[in-house]
């Protein structure tokens, strides 16, 4: 069973540092890998799409990387903002049909002033 | 476009009794899903679909029903709601396989 393991749980960094999260899974054999943001009380917002066969994608001050060898996904946000504080959650494509998602437990994001 | 919507956005129900939730997107999406996120427990896959009159199981699907009879509309359907389904459930869709997946905002449920 696939497994998605998001560590750590919460971070908290002052406004202009560099985030990194992080997202490991155990099977490698996946279609893709989305990173979502999602802010209290609502609905989930897509961020990056990563397909199996690429390394990266990248949108502004966001990268994502895979690595299906080592069972990792890295999302980089550059010079963080308070507006960046929020709950970003990775999600794996298992390749069955229907598209479904298997989510990790999600990274809560604080951005101090 | 509207993009993926949900309602309503929060109910309460009394233990046995049912309900629907509804969800609509406008972009012509084949695939819709249904998930529910609690606490430690992250998004669970209920029910999906790929098309119109196609749908599936998914992780946890007891005490729920879907039917799709059109592109746009996909229907959760709680037949006799119990505490355990106190939740909040997310509507998704995509144009194809492989695609990016768009959440509607979420119905939060509470079952007394």
């Amino acid at each position: 069973k696939q497994e998605v393991t998001q560590i750590p749980a919460a971070l908290s960094v002052p406004e202009g540092e560099n985030l990194v999260l992080n997202c490991s899974f155990t099977d490698s054999a996946i279609y893709n890998l989305q990173w979502f943001r999602q802010d209290p009380g609502k609905g989930l917002t897509s961020l990056l799409l990563i397909q199996s066969s690429q390394r990266e994608q990248t949108s502004g001050r966001l990268n994502a990387s895979l690595d299906k060898s080592s069972g990792r996904s890295t999302l980089y946000i550059a010079a963080s903002q308070p507006g960046d504080s929020a709950t970003y959650l990775c999600a794996l494509n298992r390749g069955a049909a229907g598209n479904k998602l298997t989510f990790g437990g999600g990274t809560r994001v604080l951005v101090k002033p | 476009n509207a993009g993926v919507t949900q309602t309503p956005k929060f109910q309460v129900l009394k233990t046995g009794q049912s309900m629907t939730l509804q969800c609509a997107q406008d972009m012509n999406h084949e695939y819709m899903s249904w998930y529910r996120q609690d606490p430690g427990m992250g998004l669970r896959l209920i029910h999906y679909s790929v098309g119109a009159g196609i749908t599936d199981q998914g992780e946890v699907p007891n005490g729920y029903n879907v039917s799709r009879s059109t592109t746009e509309d996909f229907p959760l359907r709680l037949l006799s709601a119990a505490p355990s389904q106190t939740s909040v459930y997310f509507c998704a869709s995509s144009y194809r396989e492989r695609a990016t997946q768009y959440f509607g905002p979420g119905t939060r449920l509470l079952v007394l």
